[in-house]
């Protein structure tokens, strides 16, 4: 089976950072997606990893080690618009590439 | 319009009513999703569509039925539906192929209501 473990919620303050982390086991793992959803809205794509390392992009950085099986997300310099959920999705190629969501991490910025 | 526009943003129906589900993709994309979304529970995906044939079909009970009618456009009929099913329905779209990202994109989900 195939099974994405996230934290339920975070909280943290602005202007600090906060790592999310997110642990795996998938069969046909194909490369690892981040979303960010804020209530009431689409997910949008945040970050993509396929090989092992960081991928940093601006504040947002994502880090994947596919044989720890195990992925972070790291925010910088933490704004109040960060509140959102943070999904970690895991590409698959069972016949057809599909992602994997997990339940998704809830993170409050507070002032 | 761009991107993955879905409609209606707000849907509440009873268990005997029929409705539909539309999204619409501007991106030029040869995929199309269905996912599910509840409180507490991770996006389940439902249907997937490539080239407008159904290549995916997540053991989703038959009172869903999806229609793809062509590459920009995904439809979700509901008929007899439970009161379980209430949750945010996300479509979603991409390319599919040997691509780097090929990430998904996603509408912005209609909340469904079951009475």
């Amino acid at each position: 089976g195939q099974n994405i473990d996230q934290p339920t919620e975070m909280t943290a303050t602005e202007g600090a950072i906060v790592q999310i982390n997110c642990t795996y086991q998938t069969s046909g793992f194909n490369g690892l997606f981040w979303y960010q959803q804020h209530a009431g809205e689409a997910p949008t794509f945040l970050s993509y990893n396929v090989l092992d390392g960081l991928e940093e992009k601006g504040r947002f950085s994502s880090f994947l080690s596919r044989s720890k099986g195990y992925s972070y997300l790291l925010l910088k310099e933490l704004q109040m618009k960060d509140s959102a959920s943070y999904l970690c999705a895991v590409r698959v190629n069972t016949g057809f590439q599909k992602l994997v969501f997990g339940t998704g991490t809830r993170l409050l910025v507070s002032p | 319009e761009t991107g993955v526009t879905q409609t209606p943003r707000h849907l509440v129906m009873g268990m005997t009513n029929k409705k539909s589900l539309k999204c619409e993709q501007h991106l030029g994309h040869n995929a199309m999703y269905w996912y599910k979304q509840s409180a507490k529970k991770p996006l389940e995906l439902m249907f997937v569509y490539s080239l407008e044939e159904r290549v995916e079909n997540n053991s989703v009970p038959s009172r869903f039925s999806p229609e793809c009618p062509n590459s920009s456009h995904l439809f979700l009929h509901l008929h007899t539906l439970q009161p379980e099913d209430s949750a945010l329905y996300l479509c979603a779209s991409s390319q599919s192929g040997t691509g780097a990202y090929n990430e998904q994109f996603f509408g912005p989900g209609t909340r469904l209501t079951v009475l």
